[in-house]
């Protein structure tokens, strides 16, 4: 079956260490997207990816960091820098250019501890 | 700066009222007004709207877009308490990103 998907499901984070969310997608997407959601709030771009081997920052892109080696994979770095990374991470991708609609992971809630 | 507005926020209606759900935005180059159904995790997809005055329905939903005033609506007849979820709306500004908006939490009570 083609989707996407993120792991962990949870994840809890001590203050001051760097954490990184998997994304995995076989739908065969060049575009993927990774957004935050806090309660009460709609997603917002943290990092997205056009092609391989390059990617754009976001709306709220400080305190993170992502590589796209492979087409398939998006992983995101929450690092320490990030102040408030307590929050719901979601993965998406879409076939590009072509205007299309995004397809989500599961999500992955984190939490510092 | 791209902006997606939503309205109402929130929204707690019985079973079987119409509820209508507002979506307003200001983008700088729009390619397609998506909306979404999220009740725990990964919103789903219901409607992508390019045209203005096309009404796309799907059992007891339905959604229009008008280009010219810039917002959409997206409707749910007869509701059900399985409708309660978030409904996400997004635009899709030519590929760059999507925008959205913050949702509207529909509760639906039986």
């Amino acid at each position: 079956d083609g989707g996407i998907t993120q792991s962990p499901k949870y994840l809890f984070r001590k203050e001051g260490q760097n954490v990184t969310l998997s994304c995995e997608q076989n739908l065969n997407h060049d575009a993927m997207y990774w957004y935050r959601q806090d309660p009460g709030q709609g997603l917002r771009l943290i990092y997205y990816s056009q092609i391989v081997n390059d990617f754009q920052k976001g709306d709220i892109a400080e305190g993170y960091s992502v590589s796209r080696e492979k087409k398939e994979s998006f992983p995101l770095t929450v690092t320490s820098a990030q102040k408030n990374p307590t929050a719901f991470y979601l993965c998406a991708s879409t076939v590009s250019g072509v205007g299309a609609e995004a397809f989500f992971g599961q999500g992955t809630r984190l939490t510092v501890v | 700066e791209d902006k997606v507005v939503q309205s109402p926020l929130s929204l707690v209606v019985h079973e079987g009222d119409t509820v209508t759900l507002n979506c307003s935005y200001e983008v700088t180059n729009f390619r397609s007004l998506l909306w979404y159904k999220q009740e725990k995790k990964a919103p789903t997809f219901l409607f992508m709207l390019t045209s203005s005055g096309i009404e796309k329905k799907s059992g007891r939903l339905s959604s229009i877009l008008d280009k010219k005033e810039l917002f959409s609506i997206l409707n749910i007849t007869a509701t059900q308490t399985g409708d309660s979820a978030i409904y996400l709306c997004a635009v899709d500004n030519y590929g760059q990103n999507f925008v959205f908006g913050p949702g509207t939490r529909l509760s639906v009570l039986p």
